[in-house]
């Protein structure tokens, strides 16, 4: 079946440091893949996505490489921002059916000034 | 535009006791979903709905049933609430199977004692 791993969070940081959170999936196809953030009490919100493979996702100084032959898509940033401190989900729609996302279990990010 | 709005916010039910909660979204999207959300366990897709008048089971649909009468509203039910069912809960909708992006509500946070 089609599943997504995370790196185990929570992690921490201080400010200005370089980020990196994991993100490995398993899919039967070419499926679409996604950054969702939660900032504390708010819904989900699309922060990147990449619909094939060497598409590189960006978004306020974020960003993601769909990588096919590793099955990875690992988020980065350079330098966090307190204002970044919010659960970071990765996720993935296969192709060609399905409308469903499949969601990894989210990162806990907390920027220290 | 609203976006993706979700009532109640919070709610406290007892064992058995009966509930709906009410998505409504108001940017004429095809696609509505619910998930829940419980620590360490990422977003699990509860139903969904491809359209006005139909509905599908997703991952976890034991427990809740859903109605999508009007294009615009997804309701999730509780027959008969269990402490299982403590859980955060979010609506999400896409305009249609070709575009991705999830649109996420605020959450509604339920308690079962």
């Amino acid at each position: 079946g089609n599943s997504v791993t995370q790196m185990e969070g929570p992690v921490t940081l201080s400010e200005e440091a370089f980020l990196t959170i994991n993100c490995t999936y398993t899919a039967t196809g070419y499926p679409s893949l996604f950054w969702y953030v939660q900032y504390p009490g708010e819904g989900l919100q699309l922060l990147l996505k990449a619909t094939k493979a060497d598409d590189k996702g960006s978004n306020k100084g974020f960003e993601a490489t769909y990588r096919k032959e590793t099955t990875s898509f690992h988020l980065e940033k350079g330098s966090v921002q307190v204002s970044d401190s919010a659960v970071y989900f990765c996720a993935l729609r296969t192709q060609g059916g399905s409308e469903k996302l499949v969601f990894g279990k989210g990162t806990k990010l907390t920027v220290n000034p | 535009n609203a976006g993706v709005t979700q009532t109640p916010k919070f709610r406290v039910l007892k064992t058995g006791q009966s509930m709906t909660l009410l998505c409504a979204q108001d940017m004429n999207h095809e696609y509505m979903y619910w998930y829940r959300q419980d620590p360490g366990m990422g977003l699990r897709l509860i139903h969904y709905s491809v359209g006005e008048g139909t509905t599908a089971k997703g991952e976890v649909p034991d427990g809740y049933n859903v109605s999508r009468l009007k294009k615009q509203n997804f309701l999730l039910g509780l027959e008969s609430a269990a402490p299982s069912q403590t859980s955060v809960y979010f609506c999400a909708s896409s305009y249609s199977r070709t575009e991705e992006t999830q649109y996420f509500g605020p959450g509604t946070r339920l308690l079962v004692l």
